[in-house]
């Protein structure tokens, strides 16, 4: 119950194309949704994040869509650049009194775009 | 605000030898998290603490132990390593319970290798 999954395992899209990634979660005490951008030899990076009283949430080219219903959120990058090719990670967490800090991680997507 | 900071970034030890890794949350943070990232099991959390005391413990053995100091440094050890304990090693902080705490940001990692 604790699991978060994620898919695809790896996306290819050209450049100036739509990247989604898909995530679904069992854990209905989950309140916190963010998505990590992770590139080679560096530590994941905090992209965006989602509380569940909202559906969507756009920072730039990055857009999170959630469905609450079906305990499923999604990330979608638009106009996709060559820049943005690296891991992505969502993840999950059900706060600070049920398990403090403690995120856990979908098993990640490689996306790769081509110029 | 300086980032997280980990030493070291990489390190090769034996079989049977035991590792201390090293963390310095950002300025302000007081709760500090450990993960270990392998390709085959992803990103798994393995402890958090909170004001010296741990607060969460992931699934894993006794070997893998952590601290953290009066001034929110944090240091894990792992003694009697074995072959799997080769990973990357994240610390993240987070200003947990205050503010925007549920945002966690992490370390570039230090890479275990155990030969």
């Amino acid at each position: 119950q604790q699991q978060v999954k994620q898919s695809p395992q790896s996306l290819i899209v050209q450049k100036g194309g739509i990247s989604i990634i898909n995530c679904a979660y069992e854990n209905t005490a989950f309140d916190y949704f963010p998505w990590y951008q992770q590139f080679p030899g560096k530590g994941p990076a905090l992209l965006i994040a989602i509380r569940p009283d909202v559906s969507e949430k756009k920072e730039g080219r990055f857009t999170i869509s959630f469905n609450k219903s079906a305990k499923q959120f999604s990330l979608h990058i638009m106009d996709s650049q060559p820049g943005d090719s690296a891991t992505y990670f969502c993840a999950a967490s059900s706060g600070w009194e049920t398990s403090g800090s403690r995120l856990t991680f979908g098993e990640g997507t490689q996306l790769t775009v081509n110029p | 605000k300086a980032g997280v900071t980990q030493t070291p970034r990489y390190l090769i030890k034996t079989r049977g030898q035991q590792v201390t890794l090293s963390c310095s949350p950002i300025s302000g943070h007081r709760s500090v998290s450990w993960y270990q990232q392998t390709p085959g099991q992803g990103l798994q959390f393995l402890f958090e603490y909170f004001s010296e005391t741990q607060r969460n413990k992931g699934n894993f053995p006794g070997r893998f132990s952590g601290r953290q100091f009066s001034n929110s440094r944090s240091e894990m050890n792992v003694s009697t390593l074995e072959l799997g304990d080769s990973a990357l090693y994240l610390c993240a902080s987070s200003s947990m319970p205050q503010g925007n705490g549920y945002e966690q940001y992490f370390g570039p990692g230090t890479r275990l290798t155990v030969t």
